[in-house]
């Protein structure tokens, strides 16, 4: 297994135009998260999936934002009518249940710049 | 409203020596805590936690203290080396095991 992949490393759009992100996680691990991080500063988590069930969503992710896991595999991440706001790395990270549950094995993330 | 703080942007810290990173929180129902690493142009890398019935955690060079009764934990990395050379986060859970609260993280620098 080599990690959490995620798809594109980079991506630079105009304004108003959508995005998509991708993630693969660990395979044996049942729950993946998204994550934003601007600079300078920490993660600050988006929503949460457990199997293909998305059980939480943040108060950060607007209407434009939609996150889906079909089968419980990958994720993708999508933003519709991008903003300069949105520019920022978007980080998936993936885990187990039970004990170690709280320690999320991340990918490199996909940077977003919004022009 | 942050809940966990990390208030030194960065540290410069003489190879072998040791580097302390600091992390202050406001939330007492916090009950997990973890420092991750980030090297620039990858995702964070778990490196120790702390449950909060412990006050001490260790695992090789990194030691991880918390004090509940000050709300503040700290990340100790003796003998410092120059690939410590890193961004570390310091992360917070609330028995949820799904969303983190991150500080804002501390640059280390070891100097050779």
């Amino acid at each position: 297994d080599t990690g959490v992949s995620q798809d594109p490393r980079h991506k630079i759009t105009k304004r108003g135009q959508n995005v998509t992100f991708r993630c693969d996680p660990i395979s044996e691990h049942n729950r993946l998260y998204w994550y934003r991080q601007t600079l300078g500063q920490g993660p600050e988590f988006l929503t949460y999936f457990q199997n293909e069930a998305q059980l939480e969503k943040s108060r950060l992710l607007s209407d434009r934002f939609s996150a889906e896991r079909p089968k419980g595999s990958f994720s993708t991440l999508e933003i519709q009518r991008t903003e300069q706001g949105d520019s920022a790395m978007y980080l998936c990270a993936s885990s187990s249940t039970g004990a170690g549950a709280n320690v999320l094995t991340f990918g490199a993330g996909s940077r977003l710049t919004v022009l | 409203d942050q809940q966990v703080k990390q208030n030194s942007p960065s540290l410069s810290v003489q190879e072998g020596r040791i580097s302390i990173l600091n992390c202050d929180y406001t939330n007492s129902m916090f009950d997990y805590f973890l420092w991750y690493k980030k090297y620039p142009a990858e995702g964070p890398t778990f490196l120790i936690s702390i449950s909060s019935i412990k006050d001490k955690n260790e695992d090789g060079r990194f030691t991880v203290f918390l004090n509940k009764s000050a709300k503040h934990l700290s990340l100790h990395i003796v003998p410092s080396q120059p690939g410590d050379s890193a961004v570390y986060f310091c992360a917070a859970d609330m028995d949820s095991n799904y969303q983190l609260i991150w500080g804002a993280g501390t640059k280390l620098i070891i100097k050779p």
